[in-house]
């Protein structure tokens, strides 16, 4: 069974502060995305990334998937509290299916 | 354009009573998926329909069944419900039947079985 294990689980840091979440597995996926859900609503998209060691920003988010897409990180700089909530990354396998790990839940503390 | 919507959002039911719960995908799309979320377990795919055809499926019981119409709207159904059904039900729809459209999610049906 294809895991995508994410750490850590939980983090609660001070807004203005740097911080990492990451998303591994033994197995390799041909794409990997990152998800953010909000309190009663379903996850949003925020990025795919296709090619092992790409890199990918968004304002103050940067994405990066392993060389081996096997893995990959989340850095969210100068944290706000607009960006509390559950990040889920997700991974494509061979049969065209989507796993999901089961999230790290941020808080940013204003 | 209108997102993805779903009904109902909550739902209360007891063990082994039956459940359907709806999504209407977003216009224009054809493809629709259904996802399990519990804290336990995270996400799980359950299936995917595309031009009424399920085109794939999850590891869950055939408790767990589903349809799309041709409209592309798509019904869940749950029969014999069991407490570890309890869960945020989301459906997504996309544009293709390609593993790399973007998936847009509604907000879930959030489903207690007591």
């Amino acid at each position: 069974t294809q895991l995508l294990e994410q750490s850590p689980q939980f983090l609660s840091i001070q807004e203005g502060e740097n911080l990492t979440v990451y998303c591994n597995s033994s197995s390799v996926f041909s794409s990997l995305q990152w998800y953010r859900q909000e309190p009663g609503e379903g996850p949003v998209l925020l990025v795919t990334v296709v090619t092992g060691g790409e890199v990918k920003k968004l304002k103050r988010l940067t994405f990066q998937f392993g060389d081996a897409r096997k893995d990959s990180s989340l850095h969210i700089t100068a944290a706000q509290p607009g960006d509390t909530g559950l990040y889920l990354c997700a991974g494509l396998n061979r049969d065209d299916k989507i796993i999901f790990g089961k999230g790290t839940r941020l808080h940013i503390l204003p | 354009k209108a997102g993805v919507t779903q009904t109902p959002r909550y739902l209360i039911k007891t063990r082994g009573q039956q459940v359907t719960l709806s999504c209407s995908p977003i216009s224009g799309h054809r493809s629709v998926s259904w996802y399990q979320q519990t804290p336990g377990q995270g996400l799980q795919f359950l299936f995917e329909y595309f031009s009424e055809t399920q085109r794939n499926k999850g590891n869950f019981p055939g408790r767990f069944s589903g349809r799309q119409f041709s409209n592309s709207r798509s019904e869940m159904n749950v029969s014999t419900l069991e407490l570890g059904d309890s869960a945020l039900y989301l459906c997504a729809s996309s544009f293709r039947h390609k593993s790399t459209d973007t998936q847009y999610f509604g907000p879930g049906t959030r489903l207690t079985v007591l």
